[in-house]
């Protein structure tokens, strides 16, 4: 079975330009989650969809981050404009339940590595 | 808020003894707890994961405890080895199906 994709593995960029990452989730999970992770700590979720709808993104930084789920499969996280401060790795992660009864095991692409510079 | 506190300092252990890593949790009522490990550069992988009714989860030479009224979880690793060396995440939760991590331990098995 095929493992969560992602893409670019590393990224550099100025401040105030533009990013995007892809991600790829395992076939069949219904559930994918964007995380950023800043080194040192644990990941923090940023948004989590339920097919191609929001669950939540109460802690996505809407003013400069955006995220979509096309067809409820491939998802891609945007930054713009990037500021110092977005430098983490951003790991997506799929599952194979969803909902207030989701209790499934998490499953981890190995992430995209952001510096702003 | 809710928070999630994990040992913030490295644990070092000689191979062969037993590790154990502590979650504690506040402002929180989790219905289940995960645990991962994170090797560097690496994504997260699940190891474990025990529901609030269960006082207690094994995996070969893993177990993990849940103490609802300690709002506490300990990770154990039996008969410790170099290859267990890694940070370790902890995950809690609660019915509205958000899994919040901690910062994670670094643990290091010493031959």
């Amino acid at each position: 079975e095929a493992g969560v994709a992602q893409s670019p593995r590393y990224k550099i960029i100025e401040k105030r330009q533009s990013v995007a990452f892809w991600c790829n989730p395992i076939s069949g999970h219904a559930t994918l989650y964007w995380y950023q992770q800043i080194l040192g700590q644990g990941p923090k979720l940023l948004i989590q969809f339920q097919n191609n709808g929001v669950v939540d993104d109460s802690q996505l930084p809407k003013d400069r981050f955006s995220a979509e789920r096309l067809k409820g499969v491939d998802s891609t996280l945007k930054i713009q404009p990037a500021k110092l401060e977005d430098s983490a790795v951003y790991l997506c992660a799929s599952s194979t339940r969803g909902g207030a009864a989701n209790t499934g095991e998490l499953f981890f692409g190995e992430g995209s590595r952001l510096t702003v510079l | 808020s809710q928070k999630i506190e994990q040992n913030s300092e490295a644990l070092n252990i000689q191979e062969g003894k037993t590790a154990t890593l502590t979650c504690n949790y506040t402002n929180y009522s989790p219905a289940y707890l995960q645990w991962y490990r994170q090797d560097p550069g690496r994504g997260p992988v699940f190891l474990l994961l025990i529901r609030e009714n269960e006082k207690e989860k094994r995996k070969e030479r893993l177990k993990v405890t849940f103490d609802t009224t300690l709002k506490q979880s300990l990770f154990h690793i039996t008969a410790s080895q170099p290859a267990d060396s890694a940070t370790y995440l902890c995950a809690p939760s609660d019915s509205a199906s958000k899994i919040i991590f901690g910062s994670g331990t670094r643990l290091s098995i010493r031959p």
